[in-house]
């Protein structure tokens, strides 16, 4: 059975950091490419990061550009999402999912992690 | 890139048939057959109910139908149950390896 697994969400004041990480189980991590999504409270999805298995290929949306990075350790099946210069509108519910084989399609989504960026 | 473009709710009464309309551009959802849509409820993480336009992954009901034409998708849900309520996303591979949602849609069981 897939599963995704996130941590590292928390209460963070406007300025600072914040490191989220994602464990996949049941499948070949290395193989699939993974991507961050991110939903703010009471609104819709926002897709904010991807990088493909190898990570020789990442891409962000103009929203977080500068400020996250995503990265991937396939030997302990991990994905990462580096949060810097956290402003108030990044607080939302941080999902990693990951990108069907052979389709460009999000398959399977972690229950997520809260940040809330506040003083 | 902007949000695909979905009624805010839509509503019917259980039997019912509804059609959620996703509207996007000749850059996004024009472009490519990669839309897919997501079912979420309260609390839950979304879960992929249509990928490739009208592909139905595997224990999805085949009450649930998709389409597209043009720079619209579509959802319907046949038979509409009170376990289908809940909200309902679009997406579309918008290029470069990123994807564009849609802002949603509640849908109510009368």
């Amino acid at each position: 059975e897939v599963q995704l697994v996130e941590s590292g969400g928390g209460l963070v004041q406007p300025g600072g950091s914040l490191r989220l990480s994602c464990v996949g189980s049941g499948f070949i991590f290395r193989s699939y490419e993974m991507n961050w999504v991110r939903q703010a409270p009471g609104k819709g999805l926002e897709w904010i990061a991807y990088i493909s298995g190898s990570d020789n290929s990442i891409y962000y949306a103009d929203s977080v550009k500068g400020r996250f990075t995503i990265s991937r350790d396939n030997a302990k099946n991990s994905l990462f999402l580096q949060l810097n210069s956290l402003r108030a509108d990044d607080t939302a519910l941080y999902y990693c999912a990951r990108e069907m084989g052979g389709s460009t399609t999000l398959d399977y989504w972690g229950q997520g992690t809260l940040v809330t960026v506040s003083s | 890139q902007s949000a695909l473009t979905q009624p805010a709710s839509v509503s019917g009464s259980p039997g019912q048939s509804i059609t959620i309309s996703c509207t996007g551009t000749s850059s996004d959802l024009g472009s490519y057959n990669l839309v897919s849509w997501y079912q979420q409820h309260p609390g839950r993480a979304p879960k992929l109910m249509f990928y490739e336009v009208s592909k139905r992954p595997s224990g999805v009901s085949s009450r649930f139908s998709a389409s597209k034409s043009g720079n619209t998708a579509s959802l319907t849900i046949s038979g509409l149950r009170a376990e289908d309520e809940a909200d309902y996303y679009c997406c579309s591979y918008g290029g470069s390896s990123n994807y564009v949602f849609g802002n949603g849609t509640r849908v109510t069981v009368l």
